[in-house]
């Protein structure tokens, strides 16, 4: 079973904070992904990454940075919160081929914005 | 771009009654793979479905779903639901074997009676 540690699993940020959220995963998957859940919207993709040194913009890359420093790490960096910010984040973590486009998801992090 | 469309909100039902949750899809590529993920209370989403050829039923836990190129559905089926079953359902897309970034429909919350 795949391993995808985020951290911290809760955070209060106040607005016009800065906000960096880490994933760690131990499986040496090349693609990894942030999604954000909200009530209404399912799991919409912020950032997503095809290895160390990439990054893409998902489908909401607004306010959001991503970083890749290495095969095993992604962070979402959230440079000026803002209360619209208020979500919980997944971390997940994909390959090709035998399992390809299954994601693997870290256990999220709840993130308050105030 | 791509979408994904489900069974919107909340579906109930008598535990031992037949599950259908519903799921369309739209994508200009002729070779989608279709996924069904599962997210119960306080977990995260994990696969239980997936599916790139058209008209076979795959199988999984007692689910089943078949991929329809020709009405662009992907329908997850259960003969009897389970209390266990009450979760959140996401059906999603990806256009690419390679790339596996997926879209994902905004789920259909199933909730198991007894």
């Amino acid at each position: 079973e795949a391993a995808v540690t985020q951290s911290p699993r809760n955070k209060v940020a106040v607005t016009g904070g800065k906000v960096t959220l880490s994933c760690n995963q131990t499986n040496n998957h090349n693609n990894m992904y942030w999604y954000r859940q909200d009530t209404g919207h399912g799991l919409r993709l912020i950032h997503y990454s095809y290895g160390a040194g990439s990054t893409e913009k998902g489908d909401i890359p607004d306010g959001y940075k991503a970083s890749r420093p290495s095969q095993e790490n992604f962070s979402l960096i959230l440079e000026l919160a803002t209360p619209s910010q208020t979500s919980v984040y997944f971390c997940a973590s994909g390959d090709t081929g035998g399992e390809q486009n299954t994601l693997y998801f870290g256990a999220g992090t709840r993130l308050s914005v105030l | 771009g791509d979408s994904v469309t489900q069974t919107e909100g909340l579906v109930t039902l008598t535990e031992g009654l037949p599950v259908m949750l519903n799921c369309t899809y739209q994508t200009i590529y002729s070779n989608p793979f279709l996924f069904w993920y599962v997210q119960h209370l306080n977990e995260s989403p994990r696969l239980l479905l997936k599916s790139f050829t058209d008209n076979k039923r795959t199988e999984h836990q007692g689910f089943h779903a078949t991929l329809h190129k020709s009405s662009s559905s992907f329908h997850l089926q259960k003969s009897s639901a389970q209390l266990s079953d009450s979760a959140l359902y996401y059906c999603a897309l990806s256009e690419s074997q390679v790339v596996g970034q997926l879209t994902f429909g905004r789920g259909t919350r199933l909730q198991v009676y007894a």
